[in-house]
């Protein structure tokens, strides 16, 4: 099943307490974003990968980290998670852009993380 | 710069009524606008792209380029749209970034 994994669903954590987030795809796309979900202010995009050690950062990057080693994953990384970080976070990844146009984007389950 | 607004955050109608959830965007480029769902406890998915002109789940939703708006109708609510509903816009000049709105919560009341 072509799917997005993200792991832990859930975190509670402490702050200052480094963390990651994993993200995986079994779909072979090339472009991998991270955003996050808070009320009011509905998805913004931490950081994206449009292939294998090319990130860049996103509308709100300040905070995290990224990296792309392989393909597949995309995990985000909290060096020193502060508590303004609890929020609801989602992995998505695409195929290639074909022609002008952008392909769907496809999204995991979310990992809600809370920090102390 | 980019943006996506979507100005009512909650919109509660009967069951068969008419709905429609609003989007505005501002943009630089070649937007593409989509329309995603999110329904209780499961993850965002795709409803509408408006290069697709379709119709899915009786939901369409027109470009309109004067008014920079890509507002999604239904002629006939179900109880069953009830759930979060996210206008997004990607754009080719800007290369990966994305952009969503705020969000509207859709109650179908019975």
């Amino acid at each position: 099943e072509a799917q997005v994994t993200q792991n832990p669903r859930y975190l509670i954590t402490v702050t200052g307490k480094k963390l990651t987030v994993t993200c995986s795809q079994n779909m072979n796309h090339e472009y991998m974003s991270w955003y996050r979900q808070d009320p009011g202010l509905g998805l913004r995009q931490i950081y994206y990968s449009m292939n294998v050690e090319v990130t860049d950062k996103g509308d709100v990057p300040e905070g995290y980290k990224v990296s792309r080693k392989e393909k597949r994953n995309f995990p985000l990384i909290l060096e020193s998670p502060s508590p303004n970080q609890t929020s609801l976070y989602f992995c998505a990844s695409r195929s290639r852009l074909a022609g002008s146009t952008y392909n769907e984007q496809f999204f995991g389950p979310g990992t809600r993380l809370t920090v102390l | 710069a980019q943006r996506v607004t979507q100005p009512e955050k909650l919109l509660s109608v009967f069951k068969g009524a008419p709905v429609e959830l609003k989007c505005n965007y501002s943009y630089s480029g070649s937007p593409e606008l989509f329309w995603y769902v999110q329904y209780s406890r499961q993850r965002l998915q795709l409803l509408l792209r408006h290069i697709s002109r379709e119709s899915i789940k009786g939901f369409t939703a027109d470009l309109n380029k004067g008014e920079t708006s890509f507002h999604l109708k239904k002629p006939f609510a179900q109880e069953e749209d009830s759930a979060m509903y996210y206008c997004a816009l990607g754009n080719l000049f800007y290369g990966q970034n994305f952009v969503f709105g705020p969000g509207t919560r859709l109650s179908v009341l019975p």
